[in-house]
């Protein structure tokens, strides 16, 4: 079946440091590619996606490039601040059929000033 | 709505109790799913919508978990017999349509804990 492996929490970083944070998968097909992130108190938001091979996601800073020849989406950002301190999610929603959306089990960043 | 509402957002009850959890996703959003998120696990999904079907119900733990979705609108998760291994925090979200590239909306959750 799909899934999705994200690196383990948590990460804590200074602020301006670079942050990446991992994301491989598993999937039969082309999966479409999201990260979603969650802030505390409040809900999952999409962060950011890319639908293609190649493709890159960017939003808020962040950027994600789809590899299918490595099946990775790993997460970055130039310079985090403390306001991105989060729970940050790997996911995926399998090509073909209906959107059903996997989940990895999320990283956690702290960034401190 | 403005926003996927979820409620009641915290639920205590006791081990053997039954609960109702409630989801009103976004007006027009055809797709609804819930998921489930213990802590220091990923989000673990229950079961998808389209409309006021269920063609994927696989994610269910066991024959005590069931939901229903009224009017291609509100949705209610019902657990039976509630267990302490059933304390989570239970996620509801829509999306406008099955395509695979449109992206969920989640609610805030409802956090659930069994005593």
């Amino acid at each position: 079946g799909n899934s999705v492996t994200q690196m383990e929490g948590p990460v804590t970083l200074s602020e301006e440091a670079f942050l990446t944070i991992n994301c491989t998968y598993t999937a039969t097909g082309y999966p479409s590619l999201f990260w979603y992130v969650q802030y505390p108190g409040e809900g999952l938001q999409l962060l950011l996606k890319a639908t293609k091979a190649d493709d890159k996601g960017s939003n808020k800073g962040f950027e994600a490039t789809y590899r299918k020849e490595t099946t990775s989406f790993h997460l970055e950002k130039g310079s985090v601040q403390v306001s991105d301190s989060a729970v940050y999610f790997c996911a995926l929603s399998a090509s073909g059929g209906y959107q059903k959306v996997t989940f990895g089990t999320g990283t956690k960043l702290q960034v401190i000033p | 709505g403005a926003g996927v509402s979820q409620s009641p957002s915290n639920k205590v009850t006791e081990k053997g109790k039954d609960v109702e959890l409630r989801c009103d996703p976004i007006s027009g959003h055809t797709a609804l799913y819930w998921y489930r998120q213990s802590l220091g696990q990923g989000l673990e999904f229950l079961i998808y919508f389209q409309g006021n079907s269920a063609p994927d119900k696989s994610g269910l733990p066991s024959d005590r978990f069931s939901a229903e979705r009224t009017g291609g609108s509100v949705s209610t998760l019902t657990i039976q017999r509630t267990q302490q291994e059933d304390s989570a925090v239970y996620l509801c979200a829509s999306s406008a349509d099955r395509g695979r590239n449109e992206k969920l909306f989640f609610g805030s959750g409802t956090q659930l804990s069994v005593l």
